[in-house]
């Protein structure tokens, strides 16, 4: 399985609402990533985890809550999100952080979000 | 300066001609250099990977680096309409953060 699946592929909230947007991989992966990209834009890291534990916050607001309750899973929380939150949120997975040279990473399909 | 830069373009090739697209990066200690592709309304999909000084081919791809002039590019040999897509530049710095040129829009012409 070289699959990062990506659940909902598309999500539309208002700015009271509160959603999650959830992630898996079966790769045996220790490395997860969160990126956001807007339209015609390059992906910008949100969040890296590694073992499990949240090693890189490029400065998120914090209506944005990563979480990793296991190896193989990755959720992003949303709460009081804004209409410019909108965006393609993806998933990333690789078999490790940097430095070990194997830290390339495997996208999932994306959650198109559109903020209301 | 930004960490990556491509040039947005479009670059527009003739079916069968060999597509180059480049990239600068911008801190010298970066160790690992990635190029991903991306059509309209998908994710990233890496296609190249290098890590040392020369050249490294796979298939009709091949990716160059040269860590003196801080470039990093990517050959499309035999470019195909199916190459039609935005080629991402990533650059690991050291820090264990995977930062992505903006892109480089490539249009292969029939």
């Amino acid at each position: 399985d070289t699959e990062v699946t990506q659940t909902p592929k598309h999500l539309v909230m208002g700015m009271t609402n509160k959603k999650s947007l959830k992630c898996e991989q079966h790769m045996g992966h220790r490395a997860m990533y969160w990126y956001k990209q807007k339209a015609k834009k390059p992906p910008e890291l949100m969040f890296v985890y590694s073992y499990e534990k949240l090693s890189i916050n490029e400065s998120v607001p914090s209506r944005f809550s990563p979480e990793c309750p296991n190896s193989s899973l990755l959720n992003l929380h949303l709460h009081a999100l804004q209409p410019e939150d909108s965006a393609l949120y993806l998933c990333a997975s690789s078999q490790d952080k940097g430095g070990g040279r194997n830290e390339k990473l495997f996208f999932g399909s994306g959650t198109q979000l559109s903020v209301l | 300066q930004k960490e990556v830069e491509q040039n947005s373009g479009p670059l527009s090739v003739p079916e069968g001609a060999i597509a180059s697209l480049n990239c600068t990066y911008s801190d010298r200690g970066s160790q690992s250099f990635f190029w991903y592709r991306q059509y309209s309304g998908k994710s990233p999909e890496l296609i190249m990977f290098i890590y040392s000084n020369g050249d490294k081919e796979d298939g009709r791809f091949t990716a160059q680096l040269n860590k003196a002039s801080q470039y990093v590019s990517l050959l499309i040999r035999d470019s195909q309409p199916s190459d039609s897509a935005t080629y991402l530049c990533a650059v690991n710095k050291g820090d264990d953060k995977i930062i992505f040129g903006k892109g480089t829009r490539l249009h292969i012409l029939p």
